[in-house]
């Protein structure tokens, strides 16, 4: 079982640019939830997919959005990149709402 | 909304040592689970161990066990025997109905030799 996949690992990023992080959950999960986490801090909810639709979203703007298709692998993309941006991307993965299993993370910096 | 405090930023303990490391949370709902998760420095979350909220039985895995007062909401992890490999940052994070998982600040752990 390969677990919970992420990529790229690392990312450099223009302001005002636009990035897409990709994740393929663990085998036999059909839900995502993205997260990120800036340096020092705790993971802060981006939103969940489940059935190819956002269900849940936290507190971050428009600019950020996703998508899942029908093998549960999941996209995050960012317009308009700000310096602010910059954290480390996880992706977890779960059966609906049971134990979350995460990746490694995406890192991404924005110059 | 639900909230997390992990009071402890940063801790350090001796080898073979036990370490407490504390949590408290609020939520308004009665069932919900309770989580610790370990991010050591190659960056992947971990699940620690977990508990129920109905459970009045301690979790316990291993060298790790939990402390659960639900009248308190608080829920410390208790690390027995420390090993190098301990070294990490640990957060508590509660689930619960439709939320998603909620994380606190997290506390640094190391362990030295």
């Amino acid at each position: 079982d390969a677990g919970v996949t992420q990529s790229p690992t690392h990312l450099i990023k223009t302001r005002g640019q636009q990035v897409t992080l990709r994740c393929s959950p663990k085998s036999g999960h059909d839900t995502v939830s993205w997260y990120q986490q800036a340096l020092g801090q705790g993971p802060q909810f981006i939103f969940q997919y489940y059935e190819e639709e956002e269900r849940q979203r936290g507190n971050f703007p428009d600019r950020f959005s996703g998508h899942q298709y029908p093998n549960y692998s999941s996209e995050l993309n960012v317009n308009a990149l700000l310096l602010g941006d910059s954290a480390l991307y996880l992706c977890a993965s779960s059966l609906r709402r049971g134990e979350a299993f995460f990746g490694q993370g995406t890192r991404l910096t924005v110059v | 909304a639900q909230t997390v405090t992990q009071s402890q930023p940063e801790m350090s303990v001796q080898e073979a040592e036990t370490v407490t490391l504390s949590c408290t949370y609020d939520t308004s709902e009665n069932n919900y689970y309770l989580f610790w998760y370990k991010q050591p420095p190659s960056r992947q979350m971990i699940l620690v161990i977990r508990q129920e909220a109905y459970k009045q039985q301690n979790a316990t895995e291993n060298r790790f066990s939990v402390n659960f007062q639900k009248a308190a909401k608080s829920f410390s992890l208790k690390i027995s025997d420390s090993q190098l490999g301990d070294t990490a940052m640990y957060f508590c994070a509660p689930l619960s109905g439709n939320t998603p998982l909620v994380f606190g600040k997290g506390t640094r752990l190391s362990v030295i030799a």
